[in-house]
C-alpha cells in the first residue's frame, strides 16, 4: 500500500527567502505524485503533478517540484517566497491501479516572517 | 464557471441528530469523494464514488452515509453514530479513467461543529 511522509510540519521562512517543502512516499511502482496548497477555511488548490516524463514538475504560483526515483522523494521548492504563500501545503501520492483514491500526508503549515 | 460546491460552508448540530452535507459538481466527473479534515492531521477518505449508484466505504466511514443518484451530487449523511462529528468536511471529484485526468478537485469544505 501506498503511503506518504512529509516530515516537517511547520516551517516558517523570511519573505523573499528560498523554499524546500520535503515529501517522502513509498509504492513500489511509479506513483502518481501531487501537492496542493490550502488556505485557512479553504478546500485545497493543485499546485502541480506528476504522472510520468519530466522529472522537474512546474506549478502554479512559481512552484516547482522534482521527483527523484532515488530518494522516494518529491519536494516542493520556490526561489523566492511571497507573504501570500503562507498556508498549509499536502503532498499526495496515487497509484495506477487504483487511480481514484490517492493517500494525503498530514501536511506542512508555512508562515512567513515579514 | 466549472467547480465544485459545498453547503452549507458553516453548520452547527445538536448531538443525537443527523445532518446532510451538501456537494454538487459540474465538472462532468464521474468520481466523487468526501473527506474529513481534522487540525493538525492530513485528509481521511470517508466514502467515495466511481458511478452513479455505486460507492465504496473509506478509511473512516463509520458513522456516515451517502447516496449517488445523480452524476452532479453526491451527498454526505453524518449520523448520530458518529462519535465525534465536529470536523472539516471537503468534498472532491475527478475524472478516473484517462490520462493526467486522476486529479482530484475540491470543493471549499464545510465546518461542522457538535454543539
Amino acid at each position: 500500500a501506498q503511503s506518504v511522509t512529509q516530515p516537517d510540519i511547520h516551517i516558517t521562512v523570511s519573505e523573499g527567502a528560498s523554499l524546500e517543502l520535503r515529501c517522502n512516499y513509498s509504492y513500489g511502482a511509479t506513483p502518481y505524485l501531487f501537492w496542493y496548497v490550502q488556505s485557512p477555511g479553504q478546500g485545497l488548490q493543485l499546485l502541480l503533478k506528476y504522472f510520468s516524463g519530466d522529472t522537474l514538475v512546474q506549478g502554479i504560483k512559481g512552484f516547482e517540484a522534482e521527483f527523484k526515483r532515488s530518494q522516494s522523494s518529491f519536494n516542493l521548492r520556490k526561489p523566492s517566497v511571497h507573504w501570500s504563500d503562507a498556508a498549509e501545503y499536502f503532498c499526495a501520492v496515487g497509484a495506477e491501479s487504483s487511480a481514484s483514491k490517492i493517500i494525503f500526508g498530514s501536511g506542512t503549515r508555512l508562515s512567513i516572517r515579514p | 464557471d466549472g467547480g465544485i460546491t459545498q453547503s452549507p460552508k458553516y453548520l452547527f448540530r445538536k448531538e443525537g441528530q443527523n445532518v446532510t452535507l451538501s456537494c454538487e459538481q459540474n465538472l462532468n466527473h464521474d468520481a466523487m469523494y468526501w473527506y474529513r479534515q481534522d487540525p493538525g492531521q492530513g485528509l481521511r477518505l470517508i466514502y467515495y464514488s466511481q458511478i452513479v449508484n455505486d460507492f465504496q466505504k473509506g478509511d473512516i466511514a463509520e458513522g456516515y452515509s451517502v447516496s449517488r443518484e445523480k452524476k452532479e451530487s453526491f451527498p454526505l449523511t453524518v449520523t448520530s453514530a458518529q462519535k465525534n462529528p465536529t470536523a472539516f468536511y471537503l468534498c472532491a471529484s475527478s475524472k478516473p479513467g484517462q490520462s493526467y485526468s486522476d486529479t482530484q478537485y475540491f470543493g471549499p469544505g464545510t465546518r461542522l461543529t457538535v454543539l
